[in-house]
This record gives C-alpha cells, structure tokens and sequence, in this order.
C-alpha cells in the first residue's frame, strides 16, 4: 500500500506560484494521484487528478514523474482565500478491493 | 450543483448508544465512502460501498457497519458508540471509473461523552 508523505505546512505570499510535493514511493500500477483542497468544518473538495506527466485544469496543474513515486500539485498566483489544508490520495481499485491513502496533509499560509 | 449531503452537522451521543450516520447524494454514483478524520492522523476510510446492498470494508473498519438499500443512500452505524469514536465523519461519492475522485459531503462532527 502506497504511503505517501508531504511536508507538513508552508507558507506564501498573494501572488506567488505555490509547489507542494507528495511522495508515494510505493504507488501501485493502477494507483491515480488525486489532491484535495480542504477549508476548516468542511469536506475536501476535489482539485485534480492524474495519473502520469502533467494535468491541468482552471485552478492547478498536476506534475508527475515517469517514476511516479512522486507528484507536484502546482497552484499559480495563489491569493489569500487558497489558505487551506491540501491533501494528497494515491489509489484506487485493486484486486481485493479499494485502496486509498490520504497524505496528512499539507497546511498552506497565504500572508498578504 | 452537485451535492453530498450528510444528515447532522454536529451530533452529541452516550457512550453506548446506537448511532446512525446518513448520506445522499444525487450524481447517481455507484461509490460511496464513510472515512473519518482526526487531528494528526488525516482522513482514514471506513467502509465503501460499489453498488446497492455491497459493502467492503475499509482500513478501520472495527466499530461500525453500513448499509446501503437504495444507490443514493449510504449509512454509517456505530453500534454502540465508545468515546474513541469522537470524530469528524466524512462521506463522499464517486463514479466508478474516477478512482479517488471524491465528491466529499460538509461533514458530521461526532461527539461521544
């Protein structure tokens, strides 16, 4: 089962590009990379997802590498209300079942 | 829009007590999934479900049980609820080639006394 590990918090400031890493060294061949952006007293709420190279939608790209035993979720220009908990999620449906690890997060400080 | 819905925001209940956790949604997602999240050890899931009346268990799965009678329907039970099952409880949704692309509902925050 892939664990993955991210850095604890970061701080940024309006404005910046903002680079968070997660490791998941042991990410399965059927595993997805997914990132979550969580806001306190509510459920993460979904930002993107892929599976190898890079993903982008209207508010983050998603880098991984060949290897994939890592991934970057880019979030450009953030602003003040990007402050939130960002979670990381590697998996999906394996034989036996379903397999999801969730990251312990990652708190991002946008300061203005 | 798009919607999760959990029953209770904020729950209080008695050690031993029978509680049930509910959640609707209304995407038509075959999966649904009960995680909870604590303090320092994130979101960790509990039991899901793929399709009417299957369950599988999760990663802590012991305490609980679930059901699901209809598709939107999923339901989360602590038989009987211990103090170490305070929580915030998370239900979500998806389809069932999106692996791990949650649709999460706001929460329920449980406290057992």
């Amino acid at each position: 089962l892939a664990k993955t590990t991210q850095p604890i918090s970061m701080d940024s400031y309006e404005g910046q590009e903002v680079n968070i890493t997660c490791s998941h060294n042991n990410i399965a061949t059927n595993d997805y990379i997914t990132w979550y952006q969580q806001f306190p007293s509510q459920g993460p709420r979904f930002i993107i997802q892929g599976y190898k190279t890079k993903v982008t939608n209207e508010v983050a790209s998603l880098f991984i590498p060949a290897d994939r035993k890592s991934s970057t979720l880019s979030l450009p220009r953030v602003s003040l209300s990007d402050t939130a908990v960002y979670y990381c999620l590697v998996g999906g449906f394996e034989t036996g079942g379903f397999k999801t690890i969730f990251g312990a997060g990652t708190r991002l400080f946008v300061k203005a | 829009d798009v919607k999760v819905t959990q029953s209770s925001r904020y729950l209080v209940k008695r050690t031993g007590e029978k509680v049930f956790l509910e959640c609707v949604q209304d995407m038509d997602h075959e999966n649904m999934f009960w995680y909870r999240q604590d303090p320092g050890l994130g979101l960790r899931l509990i039991y899901f479900s793929y399709d009417v009346k299957m369950k599988e268990k999760g990663d802590i799965p012991e305490g609980y049980s679930v059901s699901r009678e209809k598709k939107e329907r999923f339901s989360l039970i602590l038989e009987s609820a211990s103090t170490n099952q305070t929580s915030m409880y998370l239900c979500a949704s998806s389809p069932p080639t999106q692996a791990g692309g949650y649709t999460f509902g706001s929460g329920t925050r449980l406290t057992v006394v």
